[in-house]
C-alpha cells in the first residue's frame, strides 16, 4: 500500500494563476482532508470530506476549492494564487471523520 | 472554542530522557494523538491514547494523560539522534463541530550529542 500520495512534491506559480493539487489514498478510507502547515501555526484544516460525495470548509477555506472525485481522490484548488498561499500542504485520510488520520509527504509551494 | 498549546522548542542530550508536553481545553475527547514529523516530510501518528486511560507504554514511549487537568504527555527513553523532528498532539473533541482533530502549534526537539 502506497497510503497517501501526493502531487507535486513541489510548485512555484506567480501571483494570480491558478494550479490543482492531487491527493489520492489506497486505505479505503472514507473521509479526506486537505491542511496547510505554517512556521508557528501548526496545521490548518482547509476542507474536508466526511465522505463521498461531501465536503465541508474548514478552518482557513478562503482562496480555495476542493472536489472529492471518487472515494480515492481529493484534490485542493487555487484559482488565483496570493503570496499568502505559500506554504506546505498535507493531505490526510482516515476511516472516519474524529479517527486516526494518516497523513501525505505534503506539498511545498511558493506563490511569487 | 478548542485550543491545544505546546511549548515551541525542547532540546535534550542523546541518551537523556525527553518530556514533550500538551494542554488541552476540549473535555470531550475521545482520543488524544502524538504525532512525529521528521524534515521535509508528512506527520506520522506515533501513538494514541484513549481518554479513559492514564498511561500507554510503547516501547520507549510513555503517554500520561490527566484528564482533569487537560494535560498530556509524551516520554520518549533513551532519546536518539533520530528522534529529532517536531512533535503533534492532537485531540478529537466535539468543539469545531467534532468533524476534525485539532492540532498543537507542534514541538521541535532537538537532540545534541
Amino acid at each position: 500500500n502506497a497510503g497517501v500520495t501526493q502531487t507535486p512534491k513541489f510548485q512555484v506559480l506567480k501571483t494570480g494563476q491558478s494550479m490543482t493539487l492531487q491527493c489520492a489514498q489506497d486505505m479505503n478510507h472514507n473521509s479526506m482532508y486537505w491542511y496547510r502547515q505554517d512556521p508557528g501555526m501548526g496545521l490548518r484544516l482547509i476542507y474536508y470530506s466526511a465522505s463521498e460525495g461531501t465536503t465541508d470548509k474548514g478552518e482557513v477555506p478562503n482562496g480555495y476549492n476542493v472536489s472529492r472525485l471518487n472515494k480515492r481522490e481529493f484534490s485542493l484548488r487555487l484559482e488565483s494564487a496570493a503570496p499568502s498561499q505559500t506554504s506546505v500542504y498535507f493531505c490526510a485520510s482516515s476511516n472516519e471523520v474524529k479517527e486516526t488520520q494518516y497523513f501525505g509527504p505534503g506539498t511545498r509551494l511558493l506563490v511569487l | 472554542g478548542e485550543d491545544v498549546e505546546q511549548s515551541l522548542f525542547l532540546s535534550v542530550r542523546e541518551g537523556d530522557s525527553s518530556v514533550i508536553n500538551c494542554t488541552y481545553t476540549d473535555s470531550s475527547s475521545t482520543y488524544l494523538y502524538w504525532y512525529k514529523q521528521e524534515p521535509g516530510a508528512g506527520l506520522q501518528l506515533l501513538t494514541y491514547i484513549f481518554s479513559n486511560m492514564d498511561m500507554k507504554q510503547d516501547q520507549r514511549l510513555t503517554v500520561l494523560l490527566n484528564k482533569k487537568d487537560k494535560h498530556l504527555s509524551l516520554r520518549i527513553a533513551d532519546t536518539q539522534t533520530g528522534d529529532s523532528a517536531i512533535y503533534f498532539c492532537a485531540e478529537n473533541g466535539l468543539t469545531g463541530g467534532g468533524n476534525k482533530l485539532t492540532f498543537g502549534t507542534g514541538t521541535q526537539l532537538k537532540v545534541e550529542l
